[in-house]
């Protein structure tokens, strides 16, 4: 079975600072690594994925994320935040692209001025 | 090129009512999956549809049933609602050559 955990319920950080928000996956197969962003009231939008290759990924919004095998996570970075970046962030894992998605619980990013 | 579109966006039930909610997946999609997401978690699977076979079940009871059609468009029922099933229920088409799913903006269930 897997299973996805996000190890920060809530980041606050200012405006124009770096931030990473953490996550950490099991599973007893490959798998493929996503990050999704959920604005208030809104569905999920893909900001990017790990299928195989690099391991540095790079998404939209100036989001970035790095698979590492051997500590089994999948870290999301985005070097200098925005105001407009406050929404809640999921990280998910599958086995195919057409397969389920496993999520974690989320982490709230929460950018001030 | 459509996305995936759900409807209605909110609707309120009494408990011990049913539902149905619907999707419509995006063009050249075959795959259909719905999750359940309550206030403050993460989407939880329900279950999947390819090519109008139910193709993975999640731990939901069987009053969580759906439909998938020849259009690939989707339906979730709901029988015998309960409170807890108050939630953001979220679509996701896909295709069985992709490698993503892409989201619908959910449908807000109240049930009171």
């Amino acid at each position: 079975a897997q299973s996805v955990t996000q190890l920060d319920s809530q980041v606050p950080v200012f405006e124009e600072a770096p931030v990473e928000l953490r996550c950490n996956y099991s599973s007893s197969v490959s798998v493929y690594l996503f990050w999704y962003v959920q604005y208030p009231n809104q569905g999920l939008q893909l900001l990017l994925k790990y299928l195989s290759g690099s391991t540095l990924v790079k998404g939209i919004n100036g989001f970035e994320a790095e698979f590492n095998k051997s500590q089994t996570s999948f870290h999301l970075r985005k070097p200098s935040v925005h105001i407009s970046d406050t929404a809640e962030y999921f990280c998910a894992v599958s086995e195919g692209g057409y397969s389920t998605l496993t999520f974690g619980k989320g982490t709230m990013l929460l950018v001030s001025p | 090129e459509t996305g995936v579109t759900q409807s209605p966006t909110h609707l309120i039930k009494t408990r011990g009512q049913q539902v149905t909610l619907r999707c419509s997946s995006q063009s050249g999609h075959n795959t259909v999956s719905w999750y359940q997401q309550a206030l403050g978690q993460g989407p939880q699977f329900i279950f999947q549809y390819y090519r109008e076979e139910e193709n993975g079940r999640g731990n939901f009871p069987p009053r969580f049933s759906g439909l998938q059609f020849p259009n690939y468009s989707s339906e979730l029922n709901v029988n015998a609602l309960e409170l807890d099933d108050s939630a953001l229920y979220l679509c996701a088409s896909s295709s069985q050559t992709g490698s993503s799913a892409f989201f619908g903006q959910g449908t807000r269930l109240t049930v009171v």
